[in-house]
C-alpha cells in the first residue's frame, strides 16, 4: 500500500529564514510521481512539482527547491528566505505510475507559518 | 489550459436535503475525475473514482447511496450528497485526468459544503 508521512504538523519560521518541509513515502511501485502541492486559506491547491521516480535530479524554482533520495524514500522540500505569503498547508503526494489512471495519496501535511 | 471549474464554490444546506457540487474540465477531456473529501485540518481524501460512462469506484467506507456520483460527458462529473446531515459538512474537491496528459491531474478550486 502507499503511504505519504509529513512528520512536520505545523512550523513556525521568522521571514527570511529558510525551512524544510519533510516528506517520506512508502510504495512498492517503481515507477510513481511525487507531488508537492500549497494550500493557502482560500482552499485551492496550488501545485507546486511532479517528480517521476526515475527523476533524482534535485529541482530549483525561485525560493523554492526539492531533494529527491530514492534510497531514503523522501521527497524534501526547502523555502529560502521565506516569506509571509508562503504561509499555508503544503502537502507532499504520491501516485502510481503504471496505468496512468490513479489518485494521489497525500501525506497529512504541514501548516507553515511565516511570521514578520 | 488544463482548468478545472467547480460549482457551487460553497453551499450551506439544512439537514436532509441533497446538494449537487459538479465539476467540469474547461478546456481538455477527461474519462477519469477523481472526487476528495477535506475535513477542517485534515488532509484529502480519496472518495471515489468516477469514469465516463460507467459506475464509479467507491473508496472503503464511502456510502455510494449516498454520494451519487455521475460522469455523463467527457468533462463534467457531479457528486449529489443525498439527504446531506452536519457530519457531511466538508471541502470536496475533484480533480480531473487530462486525456492528452499521462497521470497529470488537475485540481478544481473546491467547494464547501456547510450542513446545518
Amino acid at each position: 500500500a502507499q503511504k505519504v508521512t509529513q512528520a512536520q504538523t505545523e512550523i513556525s519560521v521568522v521571514e527570511k529564514e529558510d525551512v524544510t518541509l519533510d516528506c517520506v513515502y512508502e510504495t512498492r511501485d517503481t515507477t510513481y510521481y511525487l507531488f508537492w502541492y500549497k494550500q493557502p486559506p482560500s482552499g485551492e491547491l496550488v501545485f507546486l512539482i511532479r517528480r517521476n521516480s526515475f527523476d533524482e535530479q534535485n529541482e530549483i524554482s525561485g525560493r523554492y527547491s526539492w531533494n529527491f533520495q530514492k534510497s531514503t524514500s523522501s521527497f524534501n522540500f526547502t523555502i529560502t528566505a521565506s516569506q509571509v505569503v508562503d504561509s499555508a498547508v503544503y502537502f507532499c503526494a504520491l501516485s502510481e505510475a503504471d496505468s496512468g489512471n490513479t489518485p494521489l495519496v497525500f501525506g497529512k501535511g504541514t501548516r507553515l507559518s511565516v511570521i514578520a | 489550459g488544463a482548468v478545472v471549474s467547480q460549482h457551487p464554490s460553497w453551499v450551506i444546506c439544512k439537514s436532509g436535503t441533497s446538494v449537487k457540487i459538479e465539476c467540469r474540465s474547461l478546456d481538455f477531456q477527461a474519462t477519469t475525475m477523481f472526487w476528495y473529501r477535506q475535513f477542517p485540518k485534515q488532509s484529502l481524501m480519496l472518495m471515489a473514482t468516477s469514469n465516463e460512462g460507467s459506475k464509479a469506484t467507491y473508496e472503503q467506507g464511502v456510502e455510494k447511496d449516498k454520494f451519487l456520483i455521475n460522469h455523463a460527458s467527457l468533462t463534467l462529473s457531479t457528486l449529489t450528497v443525498t439527504s446531506a446531515h452536519p457530519e457531511d459538512s466538508s471541502f470536496y474537491i475533484c480533480s480531473a485526468l487530462s486525456l492528452s496528459s499521462y497521470n497529470e491531474q488537475f485540481f478544481g478550486p473546491g467547494t464547501r459544503l456547510t450542513v446545518l
